[in-house]
């Protein structure tokens, strides 16, 4: 069965920075883009982020590049998020999908809440 | 970027009933790369068609896909009582990847 567990969420102060992890299991891993998908508290869903099988290709959305670094660690089946500057924007739950293009699986979330 | 625009908003129907949501792109949707997902309050998206009418693995065969270019539909034949939910198109054929406001089915 496959699974995605996220974890790292919690609150931060404008500005500050957050690691949120994504563990995967019950499929081969290193064989698939992986992806990050936020939706903020009663919106709509948005694709942040995504990062090839072997990590040599990332995508991010405009208004997270250079504050968001997308990477992974296939020898421990991880999938992380580095969030810095964070802007009250942000304040979403945070979803790691497999695949870089539609997404079949989903983990349950974090929710990354930013404010003073 | 790819702007996806669902109509209606909300869609207020009864069980048994059939649901036709639409989906329309600011340009052509490359492939017919486009899916759909179902979201239910406190849950992930689950995903229900792919390819603009490919149904996913044990999607009951009530939920069908069409559409190209443009504009796409998702079907529900025969509405269930579990099927009132909110419903997401995304297009996946030019990045960034992007999804429709959504459409919110009622009873």
């Amino acid at each position: 069965e496959v699974q995605l567990v996220e974890s790292g969420g919690g609150l931060v102060q404008p500005g500050g920075s957050l690691r949120l992890s994504c563990v995967g299991s019950g499929f081969t891993f290193s064989s698939y883009w992986m992806s990050w998908v936020r939706q903020a508290p009663g919106k709509g869903l948005e694709w942040v982020a995504n990062i090839k099988d072997d990590g040599s290709d990332k995508n991010y959305l405009d208004s997270v590049k250079g504050r968001f670094t997308i990477s992974r660690d296939n020898a421990k089946n991880s999938l992380y998020l580095q969030m810095n500057s964070l802007r009250a924007e942000d304040t979403a739950v945070y979803y790691c999908a497999r695949r870089g293009d539609y997404w079949a699986f989903w983990g349950q979330g974090t929710l990354v809440t930013v404010s003073s | 970027e790819i702007v996806l625009t669902q109509s209606p908003g909300t869609l207020s129907l009864s069980p048994g009933e059939r649901a036709t949501l639409s989906c329309r792109a600011s340009q052509t949707v490359n492939n017919r790369y486009l899916a759909w997902y179902v979201q239910k309050p406190g849950q992930a998206p689950r995903l229900l068609i792919y390819g603009a009418s490919s149904r996913a693995t044990g999607i009951p065969d009530r939920f069908s896909g069409s559409g190209s270019g443009t504009d796409f539909t998702l079907t529900i034949s025969r509405l269930e009582p579990e099927d009132f939910a909110l419903f997401y198109c995304q297009q996946y054929g030019s990045s960034p990847r992007s999804f429709g406001q959504g459409t919110k089915l009622e009873i």
